[in-house]
């Protein structure tokens, strides 16, 4: 069966554009995460979808991301006013249930903010 | 806040020697722990999972052993060949209902040598 996807792979953008990026998790699935990795490190948290519920975004580093969820399946992460820090990898992951907490992860979007 | 720290950054062997991989984290109080490859360009593909209840855990040429009451664990690798050559990351999910998001440590570099 077909994995975690994410469009686009890469993106490249200037500095103050806005960016969405996707992603599609494997069917069935029921929670979803977004990670972020710098070069050279493990990747860091972000945010937590239950369905459709947002149920931890503490790792949102400001007002300019956002996520949602709205029917439960494909996601997008926006980034409003992309700033040049905001440039590494972003990753989505899947699990069958948050309890059952194995999770796949999706190949991943490089952003770069020129 | 837990920390994961993955000891040595980088191993470089020859083909046929086993490989010893090391992860700590500070706060023992995980639910599971999680070995993945990452491949440049691709995602992160997941190796071994272990529960907070096991010791270790096999998958072919890969065993992965935990000590929770230490904070460590060990994925070996028997046999490598030059196919092992990537990222390995291993990461933590705490023990804490309602909290299923991963902390990572920054990966050990492998290349192994034909």
């Amino acid at each position: 069966g077909a994995g975690v996807s994410q469009s686009p792979r890469y993106k490249v953008t200037k500095r103050g554009q806005d960016v969405a990026l996707r992603c599609d998790p494997i069917s069935g699935h029921v929670s979803l995460y977004w990670y972020r990795q710098a070069l050279g490190q493990g990747p860091e948290f972000l945010t937590y979808f239950n369905y459709e519920a947002q149920q931890d975004k503490s790792g949102l580093p400001n007002d300019r991301f956002s996520a949602e969820r709205p029917e439960g399946s494909i996601s997008t992460l926006t980034i409003q006013r992309t700033e040049q820090r905001d440039s590494a990898m972003y990753r989505c992951a899947s699990s069958l249930t948050g309890a059952v907490s194995e999770q796949f992860f999706g190949p991943g979007t490089r952003l770069t903010v020129l | 806040k837990q920390e994961v720290t993955q000891i040595p950054a980088a191993l470089s062997v020859p083909e046929g020697e086993n490989l010893v991989l090391n992860c700590s984290f500070t706060d023992s109080a995980i639910y599971n722990l999680q070995w993945f490859r990452q491949d440049p360009g691709k995602g992160l593909t997941s190796l071994l999972l272990i529960q907070s209840s096991q010791r270790e855990q096999t998958s072919g040429r890969l065993n992965a052993s935990l000590d929770k009451s230490s904070g460590r664990s060990t994925l070996y690798i028997a046999a490598s060949q030059p196919g092992d050559s990537a990222t390995y990351l291993c990461a933590v999910r705490p023990i804490l209902s309602n909290d299923y998001k991963l902390s990572f440590g920054a990966g050990t570099t492998v290349t192994v040598r034909a």
